[in-house]
């Protein structure tokens, strides 16, 4: 059964600390995975990611796949309070299936 | 705001009832995908479209039926409905079915309670 696993569930940061979320996953025909970013309501787009070792980053945000070990990590440095929020990762299969993460819900503490 | 519109916003009925929740997608967008999310279940793939046609399934009850129309807006009917059925809907859409991009845009959601 394909799945998308994140850790961890929950963490707590004061501003300016750098976090690491992770993603790890098992699917079949894997085609692309995706970040998301939910605050009170529906989910932003954060990235897409469909090649090993190539990171992408946007502001203080980044991100990286590894097909090999089929995980992905983003990071955030210099967390900002406006960072808070639930953060969801998604894979993409090749029938076109979409599977979530329950995601990790970051708070950041002035 | 992500141009991806769905109502209503909220929507309370009782067990037993049927609702349609509607979406429209971002304009030149094909496709729509049709989300559920609850607090116990996370963000669950229901049911996509693209361009008129069903093209996958994800975990959608029996009860439950899409369908998206010559001007590319869907609609989600639930019918029976179980205090289960609770949760936040979100529709979303995308340019095409997944080949060369899989960027979903995200509506603002459905919050349907049953009582």
């Amino acid at each position: 059964e394909d799945k998308v696993v994140q850790s961890p569930l929950s963490l707590v940061v004061h501003e300016g600390d750098t976090v690491t979320l992770n993603c790890s996953y098992e699917v079949t025909n894997f085609r692309s995975l995706l970040w998301y970013k939910q605050e009170k309501k529906a989910p932003t787009f954060l990235f897409m990611l469909t090649s090993s070792g190539i990171e992408k980053k946007s502001g203080r945000l980044s991100s990286i796949l590894d097909k090999k070990e089929l995980f992905s990590i983003l990071n955030i440095t210099a967390t900002q309070t406006g960072d808070s929020a639930v953060y969801l990762c998604a894979v993409a299969s090749g029938t076109y299936k979409y599977i979530f993460g329950t995601g990790t819900r970051l708070k950041v503490l002035a | 705001d992500s141009g991806v519109t769905q109502t209503p916003k909220h929507l309370i009925t009782a067990t037993g009832q049927r609702v349609t929740l509607r979406c429209s997608p971002r304009s030149g967008d094909l496709s729509v995908y049709w989300y559920q999310q609850s607090l116990d279940q996370g963000l669950q793939f229901l049911i996509q479209y693209y361009n008129g046609e069903e093209r996958a399934k994800g975990n959608i009850l029996e009860r439950f039926s899409a369908q998206q129309f010559p001007d590319l807006h869907s609609e989600l009917n639930l019918s029976s409905l179980e205090l289960g059925d609770s949760a936040l809907y979100f529709c979303a859409s995308s340019v095409e079915a997944g080949g060369r991009t899989d960027t979903q845009y995200f509506g603002p959601g459905t919050r349907l309670t049953v009582l």
